[in-house]
């Protein structure tokens, strides 16, 4: 099984709100992800876990806040974000952060701020 | 950190002709390529990857080269159909020893149409 899933499948929110999105994978994997995505763009990364710990945070503002509860779970917890955050957010996980492991993505969460 | 051009950034081609994209990367650490699909509203998929010790890797329609003198590799479409139509991005991945170990980075993107 090679699956990512995430909820919710789409978001609106206004800039005052709080929401979480969520990330699960069962393939034992150690290294959790999450990209932001305009349309028409590659996935940007944002913030890397390994082994439940954060090993890179790429200058993300501190509006996005990640948690990872344990090996198969990852959360984005949002507050007073800006209309143009909207966008698709992907998490994606790998057996390990290491050399030449693949990143297989979740369906994503749309994201719209209003 | 890791820089990675992709051309075209679009592609059209009739149903049966071959597509080729391109990639340059710019972090000779860099020693895994994957190629993702990514059809609209959808969530990228890999077709093929390729690590650094292997020059050439096919899988059906769908073959990937990769030049480390160079630092370019290419994904080549034979055949093609018009399910073939998405947006295909190229990546990198810089391993032990690179300043952007482990932060996989995308191309700009490809938007292929096959039309029938």
């Amino acid at each position: 099984d090679t699956e990512v899933t995430q909820t919710p499948k789409h978001l609106v929110m206004g800039m005052t709100n709080k929401k979480s999105l969520k990330c699960e994978q069962h393939m034992g994997h150690r290294a959790m992800y999450w990209y932001k995505q305009k349309a028409k763009k590659p996935p940007e990364l944002m913030f890397v876990y390994s082994y439940e710990k954060l090993s890179i945070n790429e200058s993300v503002p501190s509006r996005f806040s990640p948690e990872c509860p344990n090996s198969s779970l990852l959360n984005l917890h949002l507050h007073a974000l800006q209309p143009e955050d909207s966008a698709l957010y992907l998490c994606a996980s790998s057996q390990d952060r290491g050399q030449g492991e693949t990143q297989y993505f979740g369906p994503g969460t749309r994201l719209l701020v209003l | 950190g890791e820089n990675v051009e992709q051309h075209p950034s679009t592609l059209s081609v009739q149903e049966g002709d071959s597509a080729v994209i391109k990639c340059t990367y710019s972090d000779s650490a860099s020693n895994y390529f994957p190629w993702y699909k990514q059809e609209l509203g959808k969530r990228p998929q890999l077709i093929i990857d390729i690590r650094s010790n292997v020059g050439e890797k096919k899988d059906q329609r769908i073959a990937v080269t990769l030049n480390k003198t160079a630092k370019h590799f290419s994904l080549h479409i034979t055949e093609t159909q018009p399910e073939d139509s998405a947006v295909y991005f190229c990546a990198a991945l810089p391993g032990a020893g690179g300043t952007s170990y482990g932060k996989l980075t995308f191309g700009q993107g490809t938007i292929l149409t096959v039309h029938p």
